[in-house]
């Protein structure tokens, strides 16, 4: 079976630019999550999705970053525009429905200059 | 707010010593605690899951344990091997107000020399 699948795995942008990570969940698992981990920290949940529905997206600073999860599987994580402090490494989860195990991409490394 | 601990930070071993570590949570009112595995630019795996009727859960040389009365989760890694070596974080679902996300300690490193 194969994992949770991110790209790129490595970006360096401009301040000011925008860049998008793409998501592709393990099949069959329904729900979705967004997380960004600052280094020598935990992930932290930026969204949640249950199929193509957002339900809980508390956490995502909605004035630059986006979401969304066309059809209910692939994701795409956009930050317009990316600022300094952005630079982290973001990683994408799912699994079949909330109850059940997470699992794990191996997350997207920013750095923004 | 929901805050999980992990101390320390780092620890460094020899092959073959059995190992303990610590997780702390401020709110007991969990749904389920988890421990995961984080090797250096990938993912987490996840190792256990604890629910939070259960005390004790096991897989192979691991084995977790939850307090929930008193907030604290250990894990316990029978005769260490340098394979042990990567960074270890808990992690805990539920609190006041029913948060339904999980809320992670910053990690240890774990390093076991040969």
């Amino acid at each position: 079976e194969a994992g949770v699948v991110q790209s790129p795995r490595y970006k360096i942008i401009e301040k000011k630019q925008p860049v998008a990570f793409w998501c592709n969940p393990i099949s069959g698992h329904n729900t979705l999550y967004w997380y960004l981990q600052n280094l020598g920290q935990g992930p932290e949940l930026l969204i949640r999705y249950e199929n193509e529905e957002a339900v809980d997206d508390s956490q995502l600073p909605k004035d630059r970053f986006s979401a969304e999860r066309l059809k209910g599987v692939d994701s795409t994580l956009k930050i317009q525009p990316a600022e300094l402090g952005d630079s982290a490494v973001y990683l994408c989860a799912s699994s079949r429905d909330r109850t059940d195990t997470q699992y794990f991409g191996p997350g997207t490394r920013l750095t923004v200059l | 707010k929901q805050e999980v601990t992990q101390i320390p930070a780092a620890l460094s071993v020899p092959e073959g010593e059995n190992l303990v570590l610590n997780c702390s949570f401020t709110d007991s009112a969990i749904y389920n605690l988890q421990w995961f595995r984080q090797d250096p630019g990938k993912g987490l795996t996840s190792l256990l899951l604890i629910q939070s009727s259960q005390r004790e859960q096991t897989s192979g040389r691991l084995n977790a344990s939850l307090d929930k009365s008193s907030g604290r989760s250990t894990l316990y890694i029978a005769a260490s091997q340098p394979g042990d070596s990567a960074t270890y974080l808990c992690a805990v679902e539920g609190g006041q107000g029913g948060s339904e996300k999980l809320v992670f300690g910053k990690g240890m490193k774990l390093t076991v020399n040969p």
